[in-house]
């Protein structure tokens, strides 16, 4: 069965330190989607990044970066420079690989930047 | 990508009556649409998968009777909450499922309090 474990319920960084944001998965298809989610207050879901199972290489999209690796189960988000902006709930996600496209959420990580 | 609007984006009733939300596909002809719902500080929870034209799938522990989905077009699935009660109070948000297996669309979500 497919399931998503964000470890960290809430962190609080000061604005311009790094904060990593860690996602562990479980599933037994060789052929699966990592997502991130950012939520901020409205609740509307923002989407960060997709990455499919057969791709491990790292991303880097300005102050985010994405560390897959397939060995831990891990998909973890990182972070730099953080800004007060950047406050807000992540969740991380798993979706299937067998065309039926379910999503399995983790269970979000609280993130609050300090000015 | 597609778009995927939901109405109304905020709502309060009072408890035993009902409550209709939209969601519709924009731009794309979604076969497929997933109900969820977020309790305060909790993850999203799958509902119910919505299918054009046949009956919507629930998840275990879901009430069809009470969350009644109509997916009669293919922009179009609605989410009745019947009989609410201050319990059914919750952010509620859909997706279509795309095109290809790794797209996910959300809509904004819609807002419901039940008093």
């Amino acid at each position: 069965a497919q399931k998503v474990t964000q470890a960290q319920t809430e962190i609080s960084v000061v604005e311009k330190e790094d904060v990593t944001l860690d996602c562990v998965y479980e599933t037994r298809d060789t052929t699966y989607y990592l997502f991130w989610y950012k939520q901020p207050p409205s609740g509307e879901l923002v989407f960060l990044i997709r990455r499919n199972s057969f791709d491990e290489q790292n991303e880097i999209s300005g102050r985010y970066s994405w560390n897959f690796q397939k060995s831990t189960s891990s998909f973890n988000f990182t972070i730099t420079a953080s800004q007060v902006v950047d406050s807000a709930v992540y969740f991380c996600a798993l979706s299937d690989g067998d065309g039926a496209n379910n999503l399995f959420f983790g269970t979000g990580t609280r993130l609050t930047v300090i000015p | 990508g597609a778009v995927v609007s939901q109405h109304p984006s905020w709502v309060i009733c009072k408890s035993g009556t009902s409550v209709k939300i939209e969601c519709r596909s924009l731009d794309f002809q979604a076969t497929t649409m997933f109900w969820y719902r977020q309790f305060p500080k909790q993850s999203l929870m799958l509902m119910a998968t919505s299918n054009e034209g046949s009956k919507a799938t629930y998840e275990q522990g879901v009430e069809k009777d009470k969350f009644l989905i109509n997916h009669a077009s293919l922009t179009l699935s609605t989410l009745t909450v019947t009989s609410a009660h201050p319990e059914d109070s919750s952010f509620y948000i859909c997706r279509d499922k795309g095109e290809l297996e790794y797209e996910q669309y959300f809509g904004p979500g819609t807002r419901l309090t039940v008093t």
